[in-house]
C-alpha cells in the first residue's frame, strides 16, 4: 500500500524558513518522480514543484522558484521542501505526491498527474 | 501558462442523477489531463488520467472524455459519497496547472 507522510510544517513569520519532509512507503521510491502541490485555505490546488526519480530535473512554479528547493534522498525514502524568504501568501496545506508513469520501449517515464497523495502539512506565514 | 477553465462552479445534483463536469483549457493539452475528487478536509485523490483512464479503484460510474481543449467528466448516477469538489489538471506542458474546481452539491 502506498504511504505519504508529510511533517514540517507549522507558523513561520514573513522572510522566515521552513522544511517539509514526506516520508514514502509502498513503492519503488526512485522509480518515481515526485511532486508537491498546495492549497491555500478556501482555494483550489496549485502545483508547486516536482523532481524526478534519480534527483537530476527539477520543475518550479513561477511563484516560488528562487525561494524553494524541492529535494529526495532514495536511500531514505524521502522527498524535501526547503521553503525560504517565506510570504503570506505561501499560507497554504502542501500536499506531496507520487506522479503518475509510463512505460515505453522497455523503460518508464514519468507524467505529471499525481497518482497518490499524502495527507498534508498546514503551513502559515504570519507575524 | 495553459488555463484551465471548469464549469459550472456548483452542481445541484440528487442521488441517482447523472452529473456532467466540464473542463476546459486555454490550448491543446492533447490529452494529458487529470481529474479529481476532494470531499471536505481530506487529501485530493486522482479519479481519471490520460483524459479518459479510471485510476486504480475507481467506480465504473466515473467516465472522462474529450481531447485538445475540451473535456467531461461523467458521473453516470451519484452516490452519496460522490458529493464533493472535482479538479481538473493538464500535464501537457510546465507549469502543470489545475481548474478552479466544480462542487458537486445534494441537491
Amino acid at each position: 500500500e502506498v504511504q505519504l507522510v508529510e511533517s514540517g510544517g507549522g507558523l513561520a513569520q514573513p522572510g522566515g524558513s521552513l522544511r517539509l519532509s514526506c516520508a514514502a512507503s509502498g513503492f519503488t521510491f526512485t522509480s518515481y518522480a515526485m511532486t508537491w502541490v498546495r492549497q491555500a485555505p478556501g482555494k483550489g490546488l496549485e502545483w508547486v514543484s516536482s523532481i524526478t526519480g534519480s534527483g537530476d530535473s527539477t520543475y518550479y512554479a513561477e511563484s516560488v522558484k528562487g525561494r524553494f528547493t524541492i529535494s529526495r534522498d532514495n536511500s531514505k525514502n524521502t522527498l524535501y521542501l526547503q521553503m525560504n524568504s517565506l510570504r503570506a501568501e505561501d499560507t497554504a496545506v502542501y500536499y506531496c505526491a507520487k506522479n503518475g508513469n509510463y512505460y515505453d520501449s522497455g523503460a518508464y517515464y514519468p507524467r505529471y498527474y499525481f497518482h497518490y497523495w499524502g495527507q498534508g502539512t498546514l503551513v502559515t506565514v504570519s507575524s | 501558462e495553459i488555463v484551465m477553465t471548469q464549469s459550472p462552479d456548483t452542481l445541484s445534483v440528487s442521488p441517482g442523477e447523472r452529473a456532467t463536469l466540464s473542463c476546459r483549457a486555454s490550448q491543446s493539452v492533447s490529452s494529458n489531463l487529470a481529474w479529481y475528487q476532494q470531499k471536505t478536509g481530506q487529501a485530493p485523490r486522482l479519479l481519471i488520467y490520460t483524459a479518459s483512464t479510471r485510476a486504480t479503484g475507481i467506480p465504473a460510474r466515473f467516465s472522462g472524455s474529450g481531447s485538445g481543449t475540451e473535456f467531461t467528466l461523467t458521473i453516470s448516477s451519484l452516490q452519496s459519497e460522490d458529493f464533493a469538489v472535482y479538479y481538473c489538471q493538464q500535464y501537457n506542458n510546465w507549469p502543470f496547472t489545475f481548474g478552479g474546481g466544480t462542487k458537486v452539491e445534494i441537491k
